[in-house]
């Protein structure tokens, strides 16, 4: 079964407004990273959270991490239509190597 | 730098048949990873290999296979292919294993069974 489970399933915003997608986990993680995947093309990495960290930012976005409630949330900001795709969370686990384990995903749709 | 390349890019088969994919890292980089994306199971782990040795290995049937070369590149072979093999195979390569680090992407070969 998927480690992560991500919500909302879909969403759809307007230019300008902020989008935030959650995710869940299940066991303790390493770190937990978010990808981002246009129309069934590759996943670009877009951020690395490690378990010990509790907030990153890079541009408009911002990851924060609950390791207690096993949570984290991805923040995009003034979103653009560009913006519109898939956004995946994948949990690595200790011990587990680099083996990234995803969540269904979010499908983000930002109207101009 | 040149991304992750993967060849070919789109692949149809027959059932029963088997089929080879292949991936080139990033240049420098050690580690490749591949993942199948289909719509109903998502992203899954098939393997990761770190220096021509296979590290982790996802919870798929022996059909499915592995091997990386002394530089890094990557390939894997499907065997007798099932209708449920159609989905999209992307390879991914990290600068070290582990699992700290980033992972890139390639584009994916997408794989139809008929």
């Amino acid at each position: 079964s998927q480690q992560g489970e991500e919500d909302p399933q879909a969403l759809s915003i307007q230019e300008g407004e902020n989008a935030t997608m959650n995710c869940s986990y299940k066991t303790s993680i390493n770190n937990l990273q978010w990808y981002r995947q246009n129309s069934g093309r590759g996943l670009v990495h877009l951020i690395l959270i490690r378990s010990n960290e509790r907030e990153k930012h890079s541009g408009r976005l911002r990851v924060t991490l609950d390791t207690s409630k096993k949570s984290s949330s991805l923040l995009i900001t003034a979103s653009r239509a560009a913006d519109t795709a898939s956004y995946f969370c994948a949990t690595v686990i200790y011990n587990q190597g680099g083996k990234l384990i995803f969540g269904q995903g979010t499908e983000l749709s930002v109207k101009p | 730098k040149a991304g992750v390349t993967q060849t070919p890019r789109y692949l149809i088969k027959t059932r029963g048949q088997q089929v080879t994919l292949s991936c080139s890292p990033i240049s420098g980089h050690r580690s490749v990873s591949w993942y199948q994306q289909t719509p109903g199971q998502g992203l899954q782990f098939l393997f990761e290999y770190f220096s021509e040795t296979q590290r982790n290995k996802g919870n798929f049937p022996g059909r499915f296979s592995g091997r990386q070369f002394s530089n890094s590149r990557s390939e894997m072979n499907v065997s007798t292919l099932e209708l449920g093999d159609s989905a999209l195979y992307l390879c991914a390569s990290s600068a070290l294993a582990g699992g700290g680090y980033e992972q890139y992407f390639g584009p994916g070969t997408r794989l139809t069974v008929t």
